[in-house]
């Protein structure tokens, strides 16, 4: 059973960078079928896509973020992160990481997620 | 960008009751859909990709429908566990959009 799992911290200052870290078990982050995701979700709001990035490294980021977002992946260590910089309140959300499987191209595995407020 | 609207934005229901939301795309998508049901504070969980395959270990009360730019998510009869906010997602393009969701509360 695939399983994935957030972490860092869950307080960032405005300006400066917020950085995650998704660690993914039970299965390889090298697996040609998936891809992995960013997903957040502001207190009481929907769901907004962050980015994707295959295990070769090709990123797809949503072009409201774009200037402020790099996605990377750790093979060796069956991570991926997302790093967003110049944030503000606006950014203070739950951080979702998931897989994009073949499965219609979903998101059909999810971490917890992981509360990041923006605050001085 | 592919704009997800979904409607209603919440509904009133009774356990038993049939329940749809619809979701319509701002250009066609085929049949690139996928259906979330995210409860509070937990993730959102897979119902339905691909406009209407049901996601393994997913009660078959629930089934999707449409192609091109209208959907729709359907629960035949709703069950207490079913209380819950329902997204859609375009899954055809990026950037990948979600619908703005549609809450489910108990009459």
């Amino acid at each position: 059973q695939l399983q994935l799992q957030e972490s860092g911290p869950g307080l960032v200052k405005p300006s400066e960078t917020l950085s995650l870290t998704c660690s993914v078990s039970g299965g390889s982050i090298g697996s040609s079928s998936s891809y992995w995701g960013w997903i957040r979700q502001p207190p009481g709001r929907g769901l907004e896509w962050i980015g994707t990035i295959y295990y070769s490294g090709s990123t797809y980021f949503n072009p409201s973020l774009k200037s402020r977002v790099t996605i990377s992946v750790d093979t060796s260590k069956n991570q991926f992160s997302l790093t967003l910089t110049s944030v503000t309140a606006a950014d203070t959300a739950v951080y979702y990481c998931a897989r994009q499987g073949g499965a219609g191209r979903s998101f059909d595995y999810w971490g917890q997620g992981t509360l990041v407020t923006v605050s001085s | 960008d592919i704009q997800m609207t979904q409607s209603p934005s919440s509904v009133s229901a009774s356990v038993g009751d049939r329940v749809t939301i619809t979701c319509r795309a701002s250009q066609g998508i085929s049949t690139w859909l996928a259906w979330y049901q995210q409860k509070p504070g937990k993730a959102p969980n897979l119902l339905i990709y691909a406009a209407s395959t049901l996601q393994s270990g997913v009660p078959s009360r629930f089934s999707g429908s449409g192609s091109g730019t209208d959907f729709t998510l359907t629960i035949s009869s709703l069950q207490p566990e079913d209380f819950a906010t329902y997204y859609c997602q375009q899954t055809i393009n990026f950037p990948r959009t979600f619908g703005q969701g549609t809450k489910v509360e108990i009459k």
